[in-house]
């Protein structure tokens, strides 16, 4: 069983401070890895697909690292607003070589911004 | 643009009777599939779908049909509720079903069986 682990589960962090956390996965047959960003009360929306070994994306002030080869993947907020306050999910794919399966999720990291 | 739809939004059932969570999306997405949200865990995969006439088991779907009929429709059956379904379901797609795009989320469907 794919297991996807996402630390810390939960994170208080000062309004301007920046900030990042972790998500791990196995690392054999890896395929793909995303970021989901998760609201209260709305559905979870996509910040990051990263499928290569060393990528790097970033959408304004959010921006997140791939590491394969070990299996972790950070996300980063600079400078953290109110509005960043969310649950961010992290999923992986594993690729079966046959149909296209689905995505594991962690269990995600519980995000509150302090004004 | 819609986008994903899910209806109902809420929905509370007794144990044993059955229902269908309805899914639509107007984006021409080749991929989807349904997700159970249990408190302390993270979204499950129940079912997936990567075309209109194919579907496939995820996860965790006993208890769960689903049928693929149009690209656009991808409904949810419980046969006959049993108190562990209670859960909030999301159904998600994508233009293809390899992994590497990103799933595009409907609002959610919070089911009480009692």
């Amino acid at each position: 069983i794919l297991n996807v682990e996402q630390s810390p589960q939960s994170l208080h962090v000062q309004e301007g401070d920046s900030t990042n956390f972790t998500c791990s996965f196995p690392s054999s047959n890896f395929y793909a890895l995303h970021w989901y960003r998760w609201e209260t009360a709305k559905s979870p929306e996509a910040l990051f697909v990263m499928t290569l070994n060393g990528d790097e994306k970033k959408k304004g002030r959010i921006s997140a690292t791939l590491n394969t080869k070990e299996g972790y993947s950070y996300l980063y907020i600079k400078g953290s607003q109110p509005e960043d306050s969310a649950t961010y999910l992290c999923a992986s794919h594993l690729y079966s070589g046959g149909g296209a399966d689905g995505l594991t999720f962690g269990k995600g990291t519980h995000l509150i911004i302090q004004p | 643009n819609a986008g994903v739809t899910q209806t109902p939004k809420f929905q509370v059932l007794k144990t044993g009777q059955s229902m269908t969570l309805q899914c639509a999306q107007d984006m021409n997405h080749e991929y989807m599939s349904w997700y159970r949200q249990d408190p302390g865990m993270g979204l499950r995969l129940i079912h997936y779908s990567v075309g209109a006439g194919i579907t496939d088991q995820g996860e965790v779907p006993n208890g769960y049909n689903v049928s693929r009929s149009t690209t656009e429709d991808f409904p949810l059956r419980l046969l006959s509720a049993a108190p562990s379904q209670t859960s909030v379901y999301f159904c998600a797609s994508s233009t293809t079903g390899i992994m590497s795009q990103p799933q595009h989320f409907g609002d959610g469907t919070r089911l009480s069986i009692l």
